[in-house]
């Protein structure tokens, strides 16, 4: 079975609908991500929890939400989700941070 | 100009053949990581450096911290190397900056 898994792997919604991306890890990781990839960009950062109790913005947050259920889970919420947000959304824990991020299979989100 | 920039773009070469990505930065950097990305999406990670060379495989990654300048080299290619290959960079505490990736296709 796959250390960190995302659900679904394929979304397609439109716009203003609220829609929430679900990571779950096996890793037993205390570092989580949530990055975004576009065409012809690099990943960039949206939010990361270094505990449960502890979550913060990365670069390009507005417009997305998140939740650390537990130390496993790790939700990202388009609370109210518009076109330029089609993008494929990936989920990484890491042990520490610096340390090697381990990837889940990504999401690709469309919104028309 | 990106912090991160990669070269070549994208490239194609006969299966067997040596291969080298080029990785340039223009921050402070604590890591360097190469990624790869499969052509289904996923991505794994390769390499953790933050000094000198290490080596897996056909896989060998070197990085020249003063230089500011990190290589991925590929020997004997083959078709499954095929993927898109990303350089990130950690600076800061939490902050990674990622490459925009290259594109590599290994014909057989």
């Amino acid at each position: 079975d796959a250390d960190v898994t995302q659900t679904p792997r394929n979304r397609i919604t439109k716009t203003g609908k609220r829609i929430m991306l679900e990571c779950s890890q096996t890793k037993g990781h205390d570092r989580m991500y949530w990055y975004r990839q576009d065409p012809g960009l690099g990943l960039r950062l949206i939010y990361y929890s270094f505990d449960v109790k502890d979550i913060n913005k990365g670069e390009i947050s507005d417009g997305y939400s998140v939740s650390r259920q537990a130390q496993a889970k790790f939700s990202l919420s388009l609370e109210s989700a518009i076109p330029n947000q089609t993008a494929l959304y990936f989920c990484a824990t890491s042990e520490n941070v610096g340390y090697e991020q381990f990837f889940g299979p990504g999401t690709r989100l469309t919104v028309l | 100009k990106n912090e991160v920039e990669q070269s070549p773009q994208n490239l194609t070469a006969q299966e067997g053949e040596f291969i080298t990505i080029n990785c340039s930065y223009s921050v402070g950097i604590s890591a360097l990581h190469w990624l790869q990305q499969h052509p289904g999406g996923g991505i794994v990670s390769l390499f953790m450096l933050s000094s000198g060379k290490k080596k897996h495989g056909r896989l060998i990654a070197t990085i020249n911290i003063q230089e500011k300048h990190s290589s991925l080299h590929i020997t004997a290619s083959h078709p499954r190397d095929s993927a898109v290959y990303i350089c990130a960079v950690r600076s800061g505490t939490y902050k990674y900056i990622f490459g925009t990736g290259t594109r590599l296709k290994v014909l057989a």
